[in-house]
């Protein structure tokens, strides 16, 4: 079965700091692979999809990478600000209806 | 607007009492999808639904029952033989599931037991 992980559990940062979020996934069979970011007691927020043919994806001070064949994913944030604090998910897509997420990195930005 | 809704925001159980968790969506999509998150856990899938009137199981289907009777519609009920509800409930949609779409999510539910 797909396992994901995701280091560290926790991070925080001073405003302003570029950050790198990782994600390992066990089974390189995948669709894709989907960054997520959830507020505390909401609903998640896509932030970017790569597909299982693409390498990276970039929307904003956002850029996620996809190496497949190492089973890795890294969300790299630039110049964080005190708004990107929440837990990030990443989850990847073993098949058609499987999801398979990871358990978060807390993201805390200090002003 | 498009999106998810889900209700309530906060929902109370009693022992032995079924509870059902409501989920609409206006976005159009084929597939939906109810998850449960654990604090220290991953989501994990109970049941989804690719199309009207057929669901299935997911990883942790067992004390929960959903129907999909209308396109829009896929409610979730936590039956009484669910024995560890308390968790925070989440419904998402996709357009199709080929594999290559973005899963939308809605707001959430919490359930907690009384």
């Amino acid at each position: 079965k797909q396992e994901v992980t995701q280091i560290p559990a926790a991070l925080s940062v001073p405003e302003g700091e570029n950050l790198v979020l990782n994600c390992s996934f066990t089974d390189s069979a995948i669709y894709n692979l989907q960054w997520f970011r959830q507020d505390p007691g909401k609903g998640l927020t896509s932030l970017l999809l790569i597909q299982s043919s693409q390498r990276e994806q970039t929307s904003g001070r956002l850029n996620a990478s996809l190496d497949k064949s190492s089973g890795r994913s890294t969300l790299y944030i630039a110049a964080s600000q005190p708004g990107d604090s929440a837990t990030y998910l990443c989850a990847v897509r073993g098949g058609a209806n499987n999801l398979f997420f990871g358990t978060g990195t807390r993201l805390t930005v200090i002003p | 607007d498009g999106g998810i809704t889900q209700s309530p925001k906060y929902l109370f159980r009693k022992e032995g009492q079924n509870v059902t968790l409501s989920c609409e969506q206006n976005l159009n999509h084929d597939a939906m999808y109810w998850y449960r998150q654990d604090p220290g856990q991953g989501l994990r899938l109970i049941y989804y639904s690719q199309i009207v009137n057929d669901f299935q199981k997911g990883d942790i289907a067992e004390g929960y029952s959903v129907s999909r009777e209308k396109k829009e519609s896929f409610p979730l009920t936590v039956t009484s033989a669910q024995k560890n509800p308390t968790a925070f409930y989440l419904c998402a949609s996709s357009a199709k599931t080929s594999g290559s779409e973005t899963q939308y999510f809605g707001p959430g539910t919490r359930l907690l037991v009384l």
